[in-house]
């Protein structure tokens, strides 16, 4: 098993433009979640999904939208990225709601 | 979901127990205590977590007070690999569980 992988590692962006994290897991997991880490700071859930085809907002979900079109794969997009969006991204995913959450390696963003 | 309180960095000789402290005084009865580290810049990895009995695993144990408003989690050898940043999460109850990172006690396992 790959477990959670995450696409792309690394990303530079200008701002205003736009583009989308793929998260992948091969684990048959329910839930899913994006979280990102800010320098210095611990990390901050995004948005979550609960099962194929439900998306919730997480603690700090402005500028972003999601989507879990299939059970696999947790989509997270930036339709018009901006500096402040500068940060590692992780997204992780569980086989139910208590207990252990499988985190990915990360995507690094840069925005300019 | 309950705030929780660590130390802001520790030191540990190699060989010996990390004692890592957490008070989180507001937690309310069904809330759950999770324990997770971060390496470098790596994913977090979860340890343990637990309710209201302590729990064992083959990575730490953890204490948690009769009132559960304080925990310890135990790594009963450190070594070096576990300088890291260690979490701990109180998600509370809901229809996922959302862990909330504050900034973590930073171990640093020494020869």
């Amino acid at each position: 098993n790959a477990g959670v992988t995450q696409t792309p590692k690394f990303r530079v962006l200008k701002t205003g433009q736009s583009m989308t994290l793929l998260c992948a897991q091969d684990m048959n997991h329910e839930y899913m979640y994006w979280y990102r880490q800010d320098p210095g700071m611990g990390l901050r859930l995004i948005h979550y999904s609960v099962g194929e085809g439900t998306t919730a907002k997480g603690e700090v979900p402005d500028g972003y939208n999601v989507s879990r079109l299939k059970k696999q794969n947790f989509l997270l997009g930036l339709e018009s990225a901006a500096p402040s969006q500068t940060s590692v991204y992780f997204c992780a995913s569980s086989p139910r709601e208590v207990g252990e959450q499988f985190f990915g390696p990360g995507t690094r963003l840069t925005v300019l | 979901d309950a705030k929780t309180t660590q130390p802001t960095s520790m030191d540990c000789a190699e060989g010996r127990a990390a004692n890592l402290p957490c008070n989180h005084s507001t937690i309310s009865g069904n809330e759950y205590v999770y324990w997770y580290r971060q390496i470098h810049s790596q994913g977090p990895q979860y340890i343990i977590h637990g309710l209201k009995n302590n729990e064992t695993n083959e990575m730490a144990s953890l204490i948690i007070t009769e009132d559960r408003k304080s925990s310890t989690l135990i790594l009963p050898h450190a070594t070096l690999r576990d300088t890291a940043v260690y979490y701990c999460i109180v998600p509370g109850t809901g229809t996922a569980s959302k862990l909330t990172f504050g900034t973590g006690t930073r171990l640093q396992v020494t020869l």
